[in-house]
């Protein structure tokens, strides 16, 4: 089963700074097969990120996502206060899907 | 889309639940579905994924043997039967859409189970 580390486990930034998420997996993800996810409290995870770096609809220009192998990266480049959230990757990999433990951004 | 879980509640150790998924504004026997849980103050766990035909299934190892995962395609909705229950099993309950079987898009709004005596 491939885990998934997210770091750092809480990114304290301002709002116009850029946040950089990294997610890392125990062994070699399909960049097909990686995706983000934002959650807010109390509400569901919604889909940000498909396919590493393809955003989903509705999800502004200033989130990005890159990476290949066992390492990606989910970029916000300039934080708006609707931001601050905690943000998870998924993989899927041999009929199993597993996320990351979770990064929150926090206001600092 | 709409997605609406309804089920959860108390149960009580090595007892039984029956979850439900009602889905609306899509053509729903044509996705695959799943469940994903979160348990309080932690991250999201994958529990199950039904094809959108129902003639494959697959668990986490965590649930597998005591979780059964299925839906009835003309009535739109999807379940999971949870059954030998523990505290571990305590978590709020999502269902998601899999259209690619990759990724989850979109969740419904969580249905909470609790296991405690």
């Amino acid at each position: 089963e491939i885990v998934l580390t997210q770091s750092p486990g809480t990114l304290s930034l301002s709002p116009g700074e850029r946040a950089t998420l990294s997610c890392r997996a125990s062994q070699s993800v399909s960049s097909s097969y990686l995706a983000w996810y934002q959650q807010k409290p109390g509400q569901a995870p919604r889909l940000l990120i498909s396919f590493t770096s393809t955003r989903a609809t509705g999800v502004p220009d200033r989130f990005s996502g890159s990476g290949s192998g066992t390492d990606f990266t989910l970029t916000i480049s300039r934080l708006e206060p609707e931001d601050f959230a905690v943000y998870y990757c998924q993989q899927y990999g041999g009929s199993r899907w597993s996320f990351g433990q979770g990064t929150k951004v926090e206001i600092k | 889309v709409q997605l609406l879980e309804s089920g959860g509640g108390l149960a009580q150790p090595g007892g039984s639940l029956r979850l439900s998924c009602a889905a609306s504004g899509f053509t729903f026997s044509s996705y695959a579905m799943a469940w994903v849980r979160q348990a309080p103050g932690k991250g999201l766990e994958w529990v199950s994924l039904i094809t959108n035909t129902g003639d494959r299934t697959y668990y986490a190892d965590s649930v597998k043997g005591r979780f059964t995962i299925s839906r009835d395609n003309s009535k739109n909705t999807l379940f999971l039967q949870m059954s030998s229950l523990t505290a571990d099993d305590t978590a709020v309950y999502y269902c998601a859409n899999s259209v690619t079987r990759i990724w989850f898009d979109p969740w419904g709004q969580g249905t909470q189970v609790t296991v405690s005596s």
